[in-house]
């Protein structure tokens, strides 16, 4: 059975800095390409960023370019995504998703995290 | 790519028929997948590639669609229905349309 941790969030003051991780198990995680996704309070999903199944390609929303790095350790199945300078409008809950294939093209998430709470305030 | 769902909210009964669309800002064939989310739950993939059922996900659910105009249709809307839905194009990268929240009448 597939599943997806995440860890990390919590209140962090603007800009300040938080790192999440999602722990992966289930599959073979090197071969799938991986998101994350976030949903601030009352409204849509936004995509953030989608990493490779290497890890050697990267995509990031424009919101968040600059600011944020997504990364991955294929040994420890695991997901980051570091966050700098953080903005108010960063708050939200950030899932981890697997994707179908391991480019980042193409890709439907057939699998989530439960989400974990991000909250930039002073 | 932008996506574009209609209608925003939705009121339904149980039992009801209902269809939810979704339009692209351009082409994007059938490169399309849905999801529904329960209030404060992480979403869950019910069609991908337009109208292909993710496995695990009942038969009430169905997509239809290509180009640039999809539906997402439930037959027979039961309790668990009442959700947000959201459509996703994977043609280019990703992008979410802005949800549609099925509600009770």
């Amino acid at each position: 059975e597939v599943q997806l941790v995440e860890s990390g969030g919590g209140l962090a003051q603007p800009g300040g800095s938080l790192r999440l991780s999602c722990a992966a198990s289930g599959f073979t995680f090197k071969n799938y390409a991986m998101t994350w996704v976030r949903q601030a309070p009352g409204k849509g999903l936004e995509r953030v960023s989608v990493i490779s199944g290497s890890g050697g390609i990267t995509f990031y929303a424009d919101s968040v370019k600059g600011r944020f790095t997504i990364s991955r350790d294929n040994f420890n199945n695991t997901l980051y995504i570091e966050m700098n300078n953080l903005r108010a409008e960063d708050t939200a809950v950030y899932f981890c998703a697997k994707g179908v294939r391991q480019l980042v093209n193409w890709n439907w998430f057939d699998s989530w995290g439960q989400g974990t709470l991000v909250a930039v305030s002073s | 790519i932008q996506m574009t769902q209609s209608p925003s909210t939705l009121s339904a009964s149980v039992g009801d028929r209902v269809n939810i669309t979704c339009r692209a800002s351009q082409n994007i064939d059938s490169w399309l997948a849905w999801y529904r989310q329960k209030p404060g739950k992480a979403p869950n993939l019910l069609i991908y590639k337009a109208s292909n059922l993710e496995s695990g996900v009942p038969s009430r659910f169905s997509g239809s669609g290509s180009g640039a105009e999809f539906t997402l249709t439930i037959s027979s809307l039961q309790p668990e229905d009442f959700a947000t839905y959201y459509c996703q194009q994977y043609v280019s990268y990703y992008t979410f349309g802005q949800g549609t929240k099925v509600e009770m009448k």
